[in-house]
């Protein structure tokens, strides 16, 4: 079965050492989003990318960055972590020309 | 300040009661999904909702999409502790950018 996962789960890292988080989909969707969820906030949108060598910034997209190399990874990646961005992360992808997103289980970073 | 806001935004029941959230927004979207999520996991789609005035049912789920297509509900009737979750709505504008509420979260005790 097609499916979306994220690695790693849980996170522990310190301030402004750079950390990477995977996301990878089997589904074949072009469009794959991030997302971070904070309590209060929801979910918002880090960046997205609606097919190889296509990245956009979404909402909150500082001090974050992501690449496509592939159609099946879109990996995100704190060039230098802080202690705001201490969240769970959430990995999606989306077929084009559909509404319905497929989310990952989440990442949870903490950053000390 | 959030696009979508959604009330009440915590809600503790006992099983077998009814209940309905609300997901409210001054803008316009063409399409709007209401999601369920669960601890340590992401959320999974559980409605869209396209033309205004919309009313879907998905076993004891009742959703409506609002006339002008700004605000939508989410009513359930005979909660059981298996709907106990955190209901987040989306909104999709027509370029398909989506924006999310800050959730309400349910708690059904048996």
């Amino acid at each position: 079965d097609a499916e979306i996962t994220q690695s790693p789960r849980h996170k522990i890292t310190e301030t402004g050492r750079q950390v990477t988080l995977a996301c990878h989909q089997t589904w074949n969707h072009n469009n794959m989003f991030w997302y971070r969820q904070d309590l209060g906030h929801g979910l918002r949108l880090i960046h997205y990318s609606y097919g190889v060598q296509d990245t956009n910034k979404g909402e909150v997209s500082d001090g974050y960055s992501v690449s496509r190399s592939n159609t099946e990874d879109l990996p995100l990646t704190l060039e230098s972590a802080a202690s705001s961005q201490t969240s769970v992360y959430f990995c999606a992808s989306r077929a084009g020309g559909s509404s319905e997103q497929f989310f990952g289980p989440g990442t949870r970073l903490t950053v000390l | 300040t959030q696009l979508l806001e959604q009330s009440p935004q915590f809600l503790s029941i006992q099983e077998g009661e009814n209940l309905t959230v609300y997901c409210n927004s001054s803008s316009v979207f063409s399409s709007l999904q209401w999601y369920r999520q669960e601890p340590g996991e992401g959320p999974v789609l559980l409605v869209t909702v396209v033309t205004g005035g919309e009313v879907k049912k998905l076993k004891r789920l009742t959703f409506q999409f609002g006339d002008a297509r700004k605000d939508s509900s989410l009513h359930i009737t005979a909660a059981q502790p298996g709907d106990t979750g955190l209901y987040l709505c989306a909104g999709a504008s027509n370029n398909n950018d989506m924006r999310f509420g800050a959730g309400t979260r349910l708690t059904v005790k048996p």
